[in-house]
């Protein structure tokens, strides 16, 4: 069965603090991982995919890295409104149903 | 561009009440899935389906239905609500559903949150 977890599950940073966060995976096969922000109440919204160990990915202070068990993001000099819940999320080769497993999340929150 | 509209946005019901949760997408998306999301959980996929006439059920299906007789529209129909049904529903869509790449992204609705007494 596959599986995501993620740590920490809630990070609390200064303004330009650096840090990143951990998805660790089990899959059978991995067709992709995909990265999504979640403010409250809204829908997750797609920050990126990665599809074999050695990628990377970048987006303003954002970057994604993937190896054969996990990825990080890791985000450089956060601001607050990079605030919000992050999330991994994996899928699979064979199967009929495509379906993206997620881990929990975590709450990242940058104080000013 | 609208992308992946859900209605309504918050829903009250009692036990024993049915309703429809209705999602639609502008994208012409062949491919369309449902989540729950519960505290303390990850999303879960509930049904899904890969075009027009073709639906499946995912890992927590039970309680719930679909259909899909479009391509834009896949809505989720709750028969008999009970309180293990309260959560935030998602609906996502992706450009196919098989292969590897950007058409394998799946986008998000903005959520139905429903609540059953």
């Amino acid at each position: 069965e596959d599986q995501v977890t993620q740590s920490p599950e809630a990070l609390r940073l200064q303004e330009g603090e650096s840090s990143s966060l951990n998805c660790s995976y089990t899959v059978s096969g991995l067709r992709g991982l995909f990265w999504y922000r979640q403010d409250p109440g809204k829908g997750p919204e797609f920050l990126f995919t990665l599809y074999s160990a050695g990628e990377e990915k970048e987006k303003e202070r954002l970057k994604a890295t993937l190896t054969k068990k996990e990825s990080f993001l890791h985000i450089t000099a956060p601001k607050p409104e990079d605030s919000a819940t992050y999330l991994c999320a994996v899928q699979a080769w064979g199967g009929s149903n495509y379906k993206l497993t997620f881990g929990k999340g975590t709450l990242l929150t940058v104080n000013p | 561009n609208a992308g992946v509209t859900q209605t309504p946005k918050f829903q009250v019901l009692k036990t024993g009440q049915s309703m429809t949760l209705q999602c639609a997408q502008d994208m012409n998306h062949e491919y369309m899935s449902w989540y729950r999301q519960d505290p303390g959980m990850g999303l879960r996929l509930i049904h899904y389906s890969v075009g027009a006439g073709i639906t499946d059920q995912g890992e927590v299906p039970n309680g719930y239905n679909v259909s899909r007789s479009t391509t834009e529209d896949f809505p989720l129909r709750l028969l008999s609500a009970a309180p293990s049904q309260t959560s935030v529903y998602f609906c996502a869509s992706s450009e196919t559903s098989g292969g590897v790449g950007a058409k394998n992204i799946q986008y998000f609705g903005a959520g139905t949150r429903l609540s059953v007494l």
